[in-house]
């Protein structure tokens, strides 16, 4: 199966400021990997698709200009949360899902724990 | 718009029983079916899926699932659960139609294990 190698895994910041979030897929190309923010004891709820050499695609309510994502490659993906505050704080975790078929698993990163101080 | 119900926020059972965990999903055509087990603070792994054919799906780690059309149901089972099976579970759906392939998650179920 696909490899998603996500980094940091966990990260301490002050509020105001902005932490980069990595999302690589190690060993195939992938055109689209999905950004999912999940909340203590809560389910995974989609973010944004990031579409390589275009503009993601944002969940209804998800401010793009605060979660900022570019998918400059094949292999990589980035979520930026800019001026981040104690809300922010969240397990966020990238996924990839190789073939682009409805019937095809996806593959997760291991997430990363923001916690904003 | 489909969703996923999974009943039961938290299930303890005792080192050798039955495991039961339960998803219910809405669609009007029936959608591909997925668990997915999460560790503590790791992402998700596939425990097995369903997309056509056999209904009855064996998995990883023992596990095994059914897709029920008349009850729109996915209920994921083991059974003889063991400690290394605490963790919290998703049942997901995403549609068979055309459309988008992102994933549908159900709110998850925390699985306790006894000893």
């Amino acid at each position: 199966g696909a490899v998603v190698s996500q980094h940091p895994s966990w990260v301490i910041c002050k509020s105001g400021t902005s932490v980069k979030i990595e999302c690589r897929s190690l060993d195939f190309q992938a055109t689209t990997m999905f950004w999912y923010r999940q909340f203590p004891k809560q389910s995974l709820m989609l973010m944004a698709t990031s579409n390589e050499g275009s503009k993601a695609t944002y969940e209804q309510g998800v401010e793009k200009d605060k979660f900022l994502i570019n998918h400059a490659s094949l292999t990589l993906s980035t979520l930026t949360v800019t001026s981040a505050h104690p809300e922010d704080s969240s397990f966020y975790i990238c996924s990839v899902r190789p073939g682009q078929l409805m019937n095809t698993e996806a593959f997760f990163g291991q997430g990363t724990r923001l916690t904003v101080v | 718009a489909q969703s996923v119900t999974q009943l039961g926020s938290h299930v303890s059972v005792s080192e050798g029983a039955l495991v039961l965990l339960r998803c219910n999903y809405s669609s009007s055509v029936p959608p591909y079916l997925f668990w997915y087990v999460q560790y503590p603070n790791q992402g998700l792994q596939l425990l097995l899926k369903y997309t056509t054919g056999a209904t009855l799906v064996k998995g990883i780690n023992g596990f095994e699932a059914e897709f029920k059309k008349s009850e729109t149901s996915f209920h994921l089972t083991k059974p003889s659960a063991h400690m290394s099976d605490a963790a919290e579970y998703f049942c997901a759906v995403t549609p068979s139609g055309a459309g988008s392939y992102q994933l549908t998650f159900g709110k998850g179920t925390k699985l306790s294990v006894i000893p």
